[in-house]
């Protein structure tokens, strides 16, 4: 069954640490992205790769890395230099359109939701 | 660049109202376009989809039409149920820089 996985589902951390956020996708798709929803709010965009091995900045990237050495993962950490991380983690992964294919095919894993304690 | 305008919430609705989410797009060309429905606690689920002019996505009982005319694609279901509450988000993926741009959600209770 094809989809993207995130895990945890709920990841709890202390001040001053560091955690990692795992994505999965067995979609076969290029490219993905890590947005941040906080309550009430709508998507933000913290990085994206479109290629294993190369990684862009979003909207809100400070305090965050990412890597992407598998086409099929691609890691968040959110580092302690981030002042307000308790929020919503989504990943999403795309496949773009090319000449001669049919439509863009965009889905989201299930989320994490990070808590500072 | 190209973009889409959600109609903002929140919108509260009796069971087996109907409901109309309006969403309008502003693109250099005929890009798809998406609903997305986010039920609480969860991650964000492909509601529908349309590719081109004219198309007519639908699922779960919600339409939406890719009209050109009036660059829009807005969300339609005849009748609610109590299942149907959630955030819903139109979005449209960019190809000049390969991001989505998403409305700004809109959340949908449905009061039995």
């Amino acid at each position: 069954d094809g989809g993207i996985t995130q895990s945890p589902k709920y990841l709890f951390r202390k001040e001053g640490q560091n955690v990692t956020l795992s994505c999965e996708q067995n979609l076969n798709h290029d490219a993905m992205y890590w947005y941040r929803q906080d309550p009430g709010q709508g998507l933000r965009l913290i990085y994206y790769s479109q290629i294993v091995n190369d990684f862009q900045k979003g909207d809100i990237a400070e305090g965050y890395s990412v890597s992407r050495e598998k086409k099929e993962s691609f890691p968040l950490t959110v580092t302690s230099a981030q002042k307000n991380p308790t929020a919503f983690y989504l990943c999403a992964s795309i496949k773009w359109v090319s000449e001669g294919e049919e439509d863009t095919e965009a889905f989201f894993g299930q989320g994490t939701r990070l808590t500072v304690v | 660049g190209d973009s889409v305008t959600q109609m903002e919430g929140p919108v509260t609705l009796s069971e087996e109202a109907f409901l109309t989410i309006n969403c309008t797009y502003t693109a250099t060309g005929y890009p798809s376009l998406f609903w997305y429905v986010q039920y609480p606690g969860e991650g964000l689920q492909l509601l529908l989809k349309a590719t081109k002019a004219d198309d007519k996505g639908s699922n779960k009982g919600f339409e939406a039409t890719y009209r050109k005319e009036t660059t829009s694609f807005h969300l339609e279901k005849g009748s609610v149920q109590v299942s149907d509450s959630a955030v819903y988000f139109c979005a449209l993926p960019r190809s000049n820089d390969y991001k989505l741009s998403f409305g700004a959600g809109t959340t949908v209770t449905v009061r039995a």
